[in-house]
């Protein structure tokens, strides 16, 4: 059974941009769900869904965004990149909501701003 | 608010040993308490998932135990390897709260 596959794996943007990344969960988990790492934060979370509605949103300006589409894959996009947001993206896949479910995580983005 | 605190921040143990990691949250309704390993630039790997009706899980050298009436989960290591080191965080709440991890350097 195919993990969570998240695109890009790394990738070089300067402040301004707009990024948008990719995650693909675990075939018959609905449920995905968002990370930032930072060394200085830690893991923080941006916003979860589930079956395309958003069910959950961390404490993150409006330039953070996401989606899900019905094959329950998902997008973040991050819009006027500024430095502070060069991290670790990192998604998780679950079976089900309000967590309840184990959480499967992928490999992450790593995003660089410039 | 729910708050997660993973006490050493850092621990470095000479090969064989055994060790406890800890994992304290402020508020006990909880759904279920999952560890995981993260390897330096990797995502994040899911050791064991206890679920609130549960006392404690057992995977291999690991064991982790759960009290929701003390807010604490402990994470047993038996026999560590170098293998082991990592960062080791606890999540509660489901997904959104995580600690901060405690560093594991077993040394050879």
């Amino acid at each position: 059974k195919a993990g969570v596959t998240q695109t890009p794996r790394y990738l070089i943007k300067t402040r301004g941009q707009q990024v948008t990344l990719s995650c693909s969960p675990i075939s018959g988990h609905r449920s995905v769900s968002w990370y930032q790492q930072t060394p200085g934060q830690g893991l923080q979370f941006l916003f979860e869904y589930f079956s395309e509605t958003q069910r959950n949103k961390g404490n993150f300006p409006g330039r953070f965004s996401g989606r899900q589409f019905s094959n329950s894959r998902s997008e973040m996009n991050v819009s006027t990149l500024e430095l502070g947001d060069s991290a670790l993206y990192l998604c998780a896949s679950s079976p089900g909501t309000s967590g309840t479910g184990e959480l499967f995580f992928g490999e992450g983005s790593r995003l660089t701003v410039l | 608010k729910q708050e997660v605190t993973q006490i050493p921040a850092a621990l470095s143990v000479p090969e064989g040993e055994n060790l406890v990691l800890n994992c304290s949250f402020t508020d006990s309704a909880i759904y279920n308490l999952q560890w995981f390993r993260q390897d330096p630039g990797k995502g994040l790997t899911s050791l064991l998932l206890i679920q609130s009706s549960q006392r404690e899980q057992t995977s291999g050298r690991l064991n982790a135990s759960l009290d929701k009436s003390s807010g604490r989960s402990t994470l047993y290591i038996a026999a560590s390897q170098p293998g082991d080191s990592a960062t080791y965080l606890c999540a509660v709440e489901g997904k959104s709260t995580f600690g901060d991890g405690t560093t594991l350097t077993v040394k050879p």
